[in-house]
């Protein structure tokens, strides 16, 4: 079946970038998707990718795609205290199909 | 615009009981989905519906385990007899209709905790 596989931890110093990254199995995933988390609390959509893109940057998050590979980053710059949370990247199937697979989740943690 | 609302938030059961977890959609979104997060694991699909109307429960559990969305009220998805491995995170999301997947927004969630 679908994988979504991430590192479960990334640690950071504030302002520094922080780049967590992603790998998928599904080839035909036609969304890539980045949610955060944060304590106790539901997840928020961060930002997509169409699977025919390399690259979308927004404000200081920026993903990039490496569809031959199967690889998806996300790039935080100037990371803040308030970035941490747990990020979690998602792929969505073509052909009709509608429901994300999910990976496990990277818990993003950054020092002062 | 209130966002998606779970209810309880947190809720704790003993072996045996049922646990009932509400949620109710955006303003205008007509479809709901259920998705189940165990410690230290991604979300996992379970259930996907839209008004009166289950359309795809291909992440159910084919025991124990029901959803819900009537005409009016809540999206209830239902736990009969619950086990400690039902212990979890249990989000809903809604989206409007005629949306994919993209446009999900997610609940804050319901803690199960069974002892």
């Amino acid at each position: 079946g679908e994988d979504v596989e991430q590192s479960l931890f990334l640690s950071v110093r504030e302002g520094d970038s922080s780049v967590i990254n992603c790998t998928y199995t599904d080839s035909s995933s036609t969304y890539l998707y980045w949610y955060k988390q944060e304590p106790g609390a539901g997840l928020q959509l961060l930002t997509y990718i169409f699977s025919n893109m390399d690259m979308k940057q927004d404000q200081r998050l920026t993903v990039l795609l490496n569809k031959k590979d199967k690889h998806l980053s996300l790039r935080i710059a100037d990371t803040q205290t308030g970035d941490s949370a747990i990020y979690f990247c998602a792929s969505g199937p073509g052909g009709g199909s509608y429901i994300p697979t999910f990976g496990r989740g990277t818990s993003l943690i950054v020092h002062p | 615009n209130a966002g998606v609302m779970q209810n309880p938030r947190h809720l704790v059961r003993r072996r045996g009981q049922e646990a009932r977890l509400r949620c109710s959609p955006m303003k205008g979104h007509s479809h709901v989905y259920w998705y189940r997060q165990l410690p230290e694991e991604g979300l996992k699909f379970m259930v996907y519906l839209q008004k009166e109307n289950i359309i795809d429960e291909s992440g159910m559990p084919k025991e124990r385990f029901s959803a819900e969305f009537p005409k009016e009220g809540p999206s209830i998805l239902r736990i009969q007899q619950v086990v400690r491995g039902d212990s979890a995170a249990y989000f809903c999301a809604s989206s409007p209709p005629g949306q994919g997947p993209d446009t999900q927004y997610f609940g804050p969630g319901t803690r199960l905790t069974v002892l």
